[in-house]
């Protein structure tokens, strides 16, 4: 199964763009990544998600890279209210089944 | 707006209760899956189905059961509850059958606690 890798945590000024890093060099040609979030005692909310072009959409970019290797999650202008925790995952080999890791914490601060 | 229910947001429940929780959408989404989420370990995946009657065993099975009769409804069902079921339950559906590529929704989750 195709492993995602994320930083744990990160900061973000308000305002700001908020950048956020995901490594997935074992993903197959035809596996999607996804971009999810979850704010504190909620379900994750789908943000976005991408196959091999870049991506957007009134949340948020998808930056994929060529080799599909690795991804970014743009937030153009970050508020507090992004403050969460955000995954990325890969489609299990078409599966359908979506595989969460750990995520990254989002520290959006003023 | 669209949306996934789940029945109950906080439940507790006695060692060796039948538990029932309860997922219902109203998007005729044909995929549905359940999660657990616990500190340290993440979401993982439980069960999952692609359309009515079908199930499938997700990472976690054990001590769990699903059953899927109507496409909008998928129960998990805890058979003799144990306390390391103690957890916050996520239902989540999605369209597109087996191959998806399309988000999930998820409901706000049930955080069952088992005494």
């Amino acid at each position: 199964d195709a492993k995602t890798t994320q930083p744990p945590s990160m900061d973000c000024a308000e305002g700001r763009a908020a950048n956020l890093p995901c490594n997935h060099s074992t993903i197959s040609g035809n596996e999607y990544v996804y971009w999810y979030r979850q704010i504190h005692s909620q379900g994750p909310q789908y943000i976005i998600h991408g196959l091999k072009n870049n991506e957007t959409n009134e949340m948020a970019s998808l930056i994929i890279t060529e080799d599909r290797k690795s991804s970014t999650l743009i937030l153009p202008h970050a508020t507090l209210r992004d403050t969460a925790v955000y995954y990325c995952i890969v489609e299990r080999g078409n599966t359908g089944k979506l595989i969460f890791g750990q995520g990254t914490t989002l520290q959006v601060k003023p | 707006d669209v949306k996934v229910t789940q029945s109950s947001r906080y439940l507790v429940k006695r060692t060796g209760e039948k538990v029932f929780l309860e997922c219902v959408q109203d998007m005729d989404h044909e995929n549905m899956f359940w999660y657990r989420q616990d500190p340290g370990l993440g979401l993982r995946l439980i069960y999952f189905s692609y359309d009515v009657k079908m199930k499938e065993k997700g990472d976690i099975p054990e001590g769990y059961s699903v059953s899927r009769e109507k496409k909008e409804r998928f129960s998990l069902i805890l058979e003799s509850a144990s306390t390391n079921q103690t957890s916050m339950y996520l239902c989540a559906s999605s369209r597109g059958g087996r191959h998806v590529n399309y988000g999930y929704t998820f409901g706000s989750g049930t955080r069952l606690t088992v005494v």
